[in-house]
């Protein structure tokens, strides 16, 4: 099993430009979550997904939008990239609340110049 | 809302010692989850231990334990026998019914050999 597996795992952006990071997992996760992390702090709450079809806003969700057609996959759009922006993302997985284990990808560095 | 306090930035204690890690949540809900991770430098999020707010015994894991106090909403984590693989950022976490995953800002463990 790949885990959970997000791409790109670097990016640079200008002001105003859009992207879409990308979030896979393979373990048939029902939860999926993103997060930012500023340096020096801790993870923020951006979106997060209890399935397919539903997601709802975390802690700090403007400037972001999020889908979840698919189980397997959770991305993350920027539509209008802000220098505020500039941190770096991650996405996790688990199977349920109870079971929670919290399968974190690797992080995604993104600088918006 | 949720909020997770972690008065320690740094801490650092000397290989094979034993050191605890401090956090305080702020919850209305009864039925919460609490979790400690790890992040070393790779940026690699881990799940350290996991307690459930209804079970009273306290979780341990191999080295770690905690020291759960639901009536002052504190989450403490041990770690015996440092090694200087424990050298790493340290995130306490909480959960409520609405599943969203809430982080303190970390507190950075240095292992002096």
């Amino acid at each position: 099993n790949a885990g959970v597996t997000q791409t790109p795992k670097f990016r640079i952006l200008k002001i105003g430009q859009s992207m879409t990071l990308q979030c896979t997992q393979d373990m048939n996760h029902n939860y999926m979550y993103w997060y930012r992390q500023d340096p020096g702090m801790g993870l923020k709450l951006i979106y997060y997904s209890v399935g397919a079809g539903i997601t709802d806003k975390g802690e700090v969700p403007n400037g972001y939008n999020v889908s979840r057609s698919t189980t397997e996959d959770f991305p993350l759009r920027l539509e209008l990239a802000a220098p505020s922006q500039t941190s770096v993302y991650f996405c996790a997985s688990s199977y349920s609340k109870q079971k929670f284990i919290g399968y974190f990808g690797a992080g995604t560095r993104l600088s918006v110049l | 809302a949720q909020t997770v306090t972690q008065s320690q930035p740094e801490m650092s204690v000397q290989e094979a010692e034993t050191v605890t890690l401090s956090c305080t949540y702020d919850t209305s809900e009864s039925d919460y989850y609490l979790f400690w991770y790890k992040q070393p430098p790779s940026r690699q999020m881990i799940l350290v231990i996991r307690q459930e707010a209804y079970k009273q015994q306290n979780a341990t894991e191999n080295r770690f334990s905690v020291n759960f106090q639901k009536a002052a909403k504190s989450f403490s984590l041990k770690i015996s026998d440092s090694q200087l693989g424990d050298a790493a950022m340290y995130f306490c976490a909480t959960m409520n019914r609405d599943d969203k995953i809430i982080f303190g800002k970390g507190t950075r463990l240095h292992i002096l050999p």
